[in-house]
């Protein structure tokens, strides 16, 4: 089953932040973050294995609430490099990855 | 860098044909993907493979689907007798680790047209 991502879709200007949140109705035993540009493949951003956990790349991070089945990733100070399509992927307990419907961010100078 | 190559980067059929598209995973990964995705939409997860077998597949990986790694470098994917909704873009990707604890390293795809 895929999570379920919100917002569909964010416009920001540059230097804004936004959070992108992830959620599930199954246990999970991680969290992937990818984010896809127009006509490119999904490129990987991070992966969160266990709950509570946080990483961070440059000025994107995230965190995984394994008890809510959550998770959240954090943009700040965005650059016009950000824009593109953020998918959250979740990892059950098989060898599957299935992504959520994605969410749509757009920077503007 | 190592990469994950797709060949072809576009295909034209015709519906009711068959069509291969092939992958060359990254050389040491052991778990290997497929996914789709319809212009526009989410990216669908169709097989897993791994240990020569299928690990698992979606409900869309239905019988008009195949995968296989015929020689220790390729894995293809087979679509026996298209349909007009199988037009998409087709990513495979592969991993070092399972699902759970690995990134997935994803091909440029291969965009498939059914007319």
């Amino acid at each position: 089953q895929q999570p379920v991502q919100s917002p569909q879709a964010v416009i920001l200007r540059e230097g804004e932040d936004a959070v992108i949140n992830c959620s599930s109705s199954k246990a999970l035993y991680s969290v992937h973050w990818y984010r896809q540009k127009h006509g490119e493949a999904p490129v990987f951003l991070m992966i969160l294995l266990k709950g509570g956990e946080q990483k961070g790349h440059e000025k994107i991070s995230a965190s995984f609430n394994e008890k809510k089945q959550q998770s959240s990733l954090y943009l700040t100070a965005s650059q016009l490099s950000y824009s593109g399509t953020y998918f959250c992927g979740t990892g059950g307990n098989n060898n599957d990855m299935r992504f959520g419907a994605g969410t749509r961010l757009t920077v503007k100078p | 860098e190592p990469e994950v190559t797709q060949t072809p980067s576009h295909q034209v059929t015709q519906m009711g044909q068959e069509v291969i598209l092939r992958c060359v995973p990254i050389s040491n990964h052991l778990y290997f993907y497929w996914y789709r995705q319809i212009l526009g939409q989410k990216v669908e997860f169709l097989v897993s493979f791994y240990n020569n077998e299928i690990s698992e597949k979606s409900e869309i990986f239905d019988d008009q689907f195949s995968v296989e790694r015929p020689d220790g470098s390729n894995f293809t994917l087979k679509i026996r007798s298209t349909k007009l909704e199988d037009s998409a873009m087709y990513f495979c990707a592969s991993s070092g680790h399972r699902t759970g604890t690995g990134e997935l390293f994803f091909g440029e795809g291969s965009r498939l047209t059914v007319l």
